[in-house]
């Protein structure tokens, strides 16, 4: 079981708009910044999202981040068939003196 | 251009031992950490440790340690994570991520490597 709790799977249609929740505690989303990243089907992760909502060079304004307290959200809009992947959001938790992942969120756009 | 980039895949079998490696590129090796980072078949990213080449410091997630040793050579650009005796719930694909800091500003992983498929069966 994750540290950081995400929806196993989101689903929208092509052009709307699609939300992935990444929930976490003190010790970790609480006190820590949070990046998000996207696996494609067969691929590495690639960096989505670091420091809560910043975007990294080539990364399209489709994609944006945010944190409240505990919990930090990963917005897609525009959503296009490419977008269909898995996302994870991560930090540093202090309390484990580790990194840790959500379980990742897989995107279908139907 | 930043590259990482990971050996081959291997099959071994339960017992033996491995040591995978994880080459940088582009940038000076020695000023960023490098995570490593198992994805299991079908599962998700599960952080193992990192270190930081330019004085050997290393960290692991507590799920990790004493399971593996990661280690780094400076004089290669390369980074290692090794088993000493594989099992076969070691069998994953595992990547290397660079990271410029440890936690607050930087911390995140920005360039990956292709992964290291190790498959681990009798």
């Amino acid at each position: 079981q994750s540290v950081l709790t995400q929806p196993p799977s989101v689903s929208a249609a092509p052009g709307q708009k699609v939300t992935i929740s990444c929930s976490g505690g003190s010790s970790n989303i609480g006190n820590n910044y949070v990046s998000w990243y996207q696996q494609l089907p067969g691929t590495a992760p690639k960096l989505l999202i670091f420091e809560n909502n910043k975007r990294p060079s080539g990364i399209p304004d489709r994609f944006s981040g945010s944190k409240s307290g505990t919990s930090a959200t990963l917005g897609i809009t525009g959503l296009q068939t490419g977008d269909e992947a898995d996302y994870y959001c991560g930090t540093w938790d202090t309390r484990l003196r580790a990194w840790v992942f959500g379980g990742g969120t897989k995107l279908t756009v139907l | 251009e930043v590259q990482l980039v990971q050996s081959g895949a291997e099959v071994k079998k339960p017992g033996e031992s491995l040591r995978i490696s994880c080459k940088g590129s582009g940038y000076s090796f020695i000023s960023y950490w490098i995570a490593w980072v198992r994805q299991m078949p079908g599962k998700g990213l599960e952080w193992m440790g990192i270190i930081y080449p330019g004085d050997s410091d290393t960290r692991y997630s507590p799920s990790f340690q004493g399971q593996v040793t990661i280690s780094a050579d400076r004089s290669l650009s390369t980074a290692y994570v090794q088993w000493n005796s594989l099992k076969a719930s070691d069998t994953a694909m595992y990547f290397c991520a660079r990271q410029s800091t440890l936690y607050g500003s930087g911390s995140y992983s920005d360039y990956w490597g292709q992964g290291t498929l190790v498959t681990v069966s009798s």
